[in-house]
């Protein structure tokens, strides 16, 4: 079964400094994606990383994949205080074209303060 | 573009009565439709994935007589809770992919309370 794991879990960082999220992964995969989840909100997409090596930006926020060591990062810079929110990757299990489905990791709750 | 609309954006329910959900692809063919449910402070679990004209796939441990989910056109998805209870209350999300694309578009979701 294909478990996708991120940690830290729970993240308190201060403005301005600099975090990395880990997403960990069991299985092939030749897509991952990152989400942004506010509070009672649903899902924002972030980025897709499609192939090993793939490094995306925006802002703040560069998400990379490594598919040879199953691990995706997400780092911060300079974070701010609307970066608050939960951080999800999610690894797409493609067995055929009507089969494949997003595994969702645990989740990282990123507070910043000030 | 790859607009998918959810309604009810809340509901709150008697124990024992069904309650629908609809999710609707605004601007795109959804030939496949995702839900999921989260609990609070928990991750999205898939529970059914539907292509439309067929019967949903449902993810093991979800009741199919429980969560009735129909396809019935590109561009809209139900899923019926029957009979819920307190225990099925929860974030309820879904998403839409079109036959071109494999990402996935989601939904606002759906809040379901069960009193």
């Amino acid at each position: 079964e294909l478990k996708v794991e991120q940690n830290p879990l729970f993240l308190s960082m201060q403005e301005g400094k600099n975090y990395t999220i880990y997403c960990n992964y069991s299985t092939t995969s030749d897509r991952l994606y990152w989400y942004r989840q506010d509070p009672g909100k649903s899902l924002e997409s972030l980025f897709v990383l499609l192939s090993n090596g793939a490094v995306k930006q925006e802002g703040r926020l560069m998400a990379s994949l490594d598919t040879k060591a199953r691990l995706s990062t997400l780092h911060i810079t300079a974070a701010v205080h609307d970066l608050s929110a939960t951080y999800f990757c999610a690894v797409d299990t493609r067995r055929s074209y009507n089969t494949d489905k997003l595994i969702f990791g645990t989740g990282t709750r990123l507070q910043v303060f000030p | 573009g790859a607009v998918v609309s959810q309604h009810p954006s809340r509901v709150i329910c008697k124990s024992g009565t069904s309650v629908k959900i609809e999710c609707r692809s605004l601007d795109f063919q959804a030939t496949t439709m995702f839900w999921y449910r989260q609990f609070p402070k928990q991750s999205l679990m898939l529970m059914a994935t539907s292509n439309e004209g067929s019967k949903a796939t449902y993810e093991q441990g979800v009741e199919k007589d429980k969560f009735l989910i129909n396809h019935a056109s590109l561009t809209l998805s139900t899923l019926t809770v029957t009979s819920a209870h307190p225990e099925d209350s929860s974030f309820y999300i879904c998403s839409a992919r079109d036959g071109t694309r494999r990402e996935q578009f989601f939904g606002p979701g759906t809040r379901l309370t069960v009193l």
